[in-house]
């Protein structure tokens, strides 16, 4: 876990589809989170992947290459309400959750 | 309603004076956790409780203190807290085994002048 990277910042238009991405240290991997926080809000989970390949829910899906140590977040049909940061967070061992600092997303109309 | 409740959500204080944050979950979860968030360095572990009596370091352990006598309840306290402590507080909670998803508090926002 660890070393974390995914962007910044992005920008989106509303309806489109993003992707952010993320890779993180694969030593010690036992699963990938991602939360979504608004500003001033706390986190609130979306997804989490333990095994390769695509989880879809609703509007989001999230992707994992254990082998890459990479992940992607998939909001298809943006919303005004996804402006938000958008947290990834790799699970080491039974108790540790390693978070990156989070990319902001801002939809413009 | 299931949540996890802190006390205070806001709260400025001065270097030294002793303060304690509470947490409180009403979801019998086993295992529990404090955060701070600052910009730019995103969420950072500081204590975690796999169970009543049991707690361990996080990654910036140093300047807190926890306990856990109840299983609802994870107070952080800050014996003397310090500027460098002014941060976005989160308290977190889970249960043990299942996916791992972590259940977090609204947040206290901390400032130590």
């Amino acid at each position: 876990g660890q070393n974390i990277d995914q962007p910044t910042e992005m920008t989106a238009t509303e309806g489109a589809i993003v992707q952010i991405n993320c890779t993180y240290q694969t030593s010690g991997f036992n699963g990938l989170f991602w939360y979504q926080q608004h500003a001033g809000e706390a986190p609130t989970f979306l997804s989490y992947n333990v095994l390769d390949g695509l989880e879809e829910k609703g509007r989001f899906s999230s992707f994992l290459s254990r082998s890459k140590g990479y992940s992607y977040l998939l909001l298809k049909e943006l919303q005004m309400k996804d402006s938000a940061s958008y947290l990834c967070a790799d699970q080491t061992g039974a108790n540790n959750l390693f978070f990156g600092t989070g990319t902001r997303l801002t939809v413009i109309p | 309603e299931a949540q996890v409740t802190q006390n205070p959500r806001y709260l400025i204080t001065v270097t030294g004076k002793k303060l304690t944050v509470t947490c409180s979950q009403n979801m019998n979860h086993e295992y529990m956790s404090w955060y701070r968030q600052d910009p730019g360095l995103g969420l950072r572990q500081i204590y975690y409780s796999m169970n009543v009596e049991v707690t361990d370091k996080g990654d910036v352990p140093e300047g807190y203190k926890v306990s856990r006598k109840e299983k609802r309840n994870f107070p952080l306290i800050l014996e003397s807290p310090s500027p460098n402590q002014t941060s976005l507080y989160f308290c977190a909670s889970r249960p043990t085994g299942g996916s791992y998803e972590q259940y977090f508090g609204p947040g206290t926002r901390l400032t130590v002048t």
